[in-house]
């Protein structure tokens, strides 16, 4: 069975850029969470879907959104790109919510805002 | 906030002998505690859970240790090997909601052959 796919991999933008990240999940898992990681502050919770819908967000600004698609699929969004943007955004799936031992998390996608 | 502490960057042991790495939690809501494991370039894994009725989980080399009233918990590995060597991240939660759920900084771990 595939594992969580995230593309792309790396990421260079500017500041006041915009991008999108996608993730696919474990075939068959329906839930979608997304997380960003910077040092010294750990892995930090930024939404999670579930069949399309948005169920739980993180204390991120609006400039961080996320959407979900039939198939499960998820891209999350970052508008106006600043400095502090820099981190790896990982994505984890599971077969349906509230099941975090049988979290499935992506490689993460490297974003580095200049 | 930092609701969920490992204060140790990095930990560096012998292969064969104990490692041991701890996490502090300030929020006595949480109520399940996690440990995920990452290698360079992979997401984490999940390795080991406890929930805050227990006190002791134990998964092959693999215990974590629950104290509640000193809100701390630690993962033993005992013997420590090479393969070991990744960060590990501690998480809590209320009631294993992803929405709830906080993670420690991570501490490198390093087992020397």
């Amino acid at each position: 069975k595939a594992g969580v796919t995230q593309t792309p991999r790396y990421l260079i933008k500017t500041r006041g850029q915009q991008v999108t990240l996608s993730c696919s999940p474990i075939s068959g898992h329906r839930s979608v969470s997304w997380y960003q990681q910077t040092p010294g502050q750990g892995l930090q919770f930024l939404f999670e879907y579930f069949s399309e819908t948005q169920r739980n967000k993180g204390n991120f600004p609006g400039r961080f959104s996320g959407r979900q698609f039939s198939n499960s699929r998820s891209e999350m969004n970052v508008s106006t790109l600043e400095l502090g943007d820099s981190a790896l955004y990982l994505c984890a799936s599971t077969l349906a919510p509230a099941y975090s031992d049988t979290q499935y998390f992506g490689p993460g996608t490297r974003l580095t805002v200049l | 906030d930092q609701q969920v502490k490992q204060n140790s960057p990095s930990l560096s042991v012998q292969e064969g002998r104990i490692s041991i790495l701890n996490c502090d939690y300030t929020n006595s809501m949480f109520d399940y505690f996690l440990w995920y494991k990452k290698y360079p370039a992979e997401g984490p894994t999940f390795l080991i859970s406890i929930s805050s009725i227990k006190d002791k989980n134990e998964d092959g080399r693999f215990t974590v240790f629950l104290n509640k009233s000193a809100k701390h918990l630690s993962l033993h590995i005992v013997p420590s090997q090479p393969g070991d060597s990744a960060v590990y991240f501690c998480a809590a939660s209320v009631g294993g909601n992803n929405n709830d759920m906080r993670f420690g900084a991570g501490t490198r771990l390093t087992v020397k052959p």
